[in-house]
């Protein structure tokens, strides 16, 4: 399967500030997604993000909270923006494509907690 | 109802022992299912991937599938310590869709 890296790893930020994670792939993908897992839930998709385009997403999150770029096919950003304690989370990527064919599969993750 | 349906557990088994997973959903439309390990403090795992109705076993590990009855299961058999995880049952329409995924079972192996 591809190689998943997330920056940060982790945060501790102040509500009202933005933070911005990076996921890098070490192959081409076709696909890039990005999930929420709040503390002692599941994985909740945050959109799709499309290569080229506006990133798809889910029902309940929008674009100005959590904006999304791909500008290729191995890197994506999910900024999360004015921040507040209830968006304290792990943030996580998966991929899906090139040499991960109909499967996806997890970076690390992104622990983040805002005060 | 919830699209995607676990026992959120724990599941206390014996080491040694069969731990038995289930799940249940309710788009008939899904295609594709998965079973993810999340240890504690870690990001999900893939474990097993499952299209067609039946049994899939990989080492260890044995997905059942049963469209008809909207029935996804995960067998572990010769349970050990290391196995102690929660355990996220996924799926999805087609390749290239989102996943949906279910609450999860945690799953306690006990020496």
């Amino acid at each position: 399967s591809a190689v998943i890296s997330q920056k940060p790893s982790r945060d501790i930020c102040q509500r009202g500030t933005s933070l911005t994670i990076q996921c890098q792939v070490d192959s081409q993908v076709t696909m890039m997604f990005w999930y929420r897992q709040q503390p002692g839930q599941s994985l909740t998709l945050i959109a799709t993000a499309n290569q080229g385009s506006e990133a798809t997403y889910e029902s309940g999150f929008v674009i100005d909270k959590f904006p999304i770029s791909r500008p290729n096919l191995t890197f994506s950003t999910l900024t999360v923006s004015n921040m507040s304690p209830e968006d304290s989370s792990i943030y996580l990527c998966s991929v899906e494509g090139g040499r991960a064919v109909n499967e996806q599969f997890f970076g690390p993750g992104t622990r983040l907690t805002v005060l | 109802q919830k699209e995607v349906e676990q026992n959120s557990g724990p599941l206390s088994v014996p080491e040694g022992a069969i731990a038995s997973l289930n799940c249940t959903y309710s788009d008939r439309g899904s295609q594709s299912f998965f079973w993810y390990r999340q240890y504690s403090g870690k990001s999900p795992e893939l474990i097993m991937s499952i299209y067609s109705n039946g049994d899939k076993e990989d080492g260890r590990f044995t997905a059942q599938l049963n469209k008809a009855s909207q029935y996804v299961s995960l067998l572990i058999r010769d349970s050990q310590p290391s196995d102690s995880a929660t355990y996220l049952c996924a799926v999805r329409k087609a390749a290239g869709n989102k996943l949906t995924f279910g609450g999860g079972t945690r799953v306690l192996v006990k020496p």
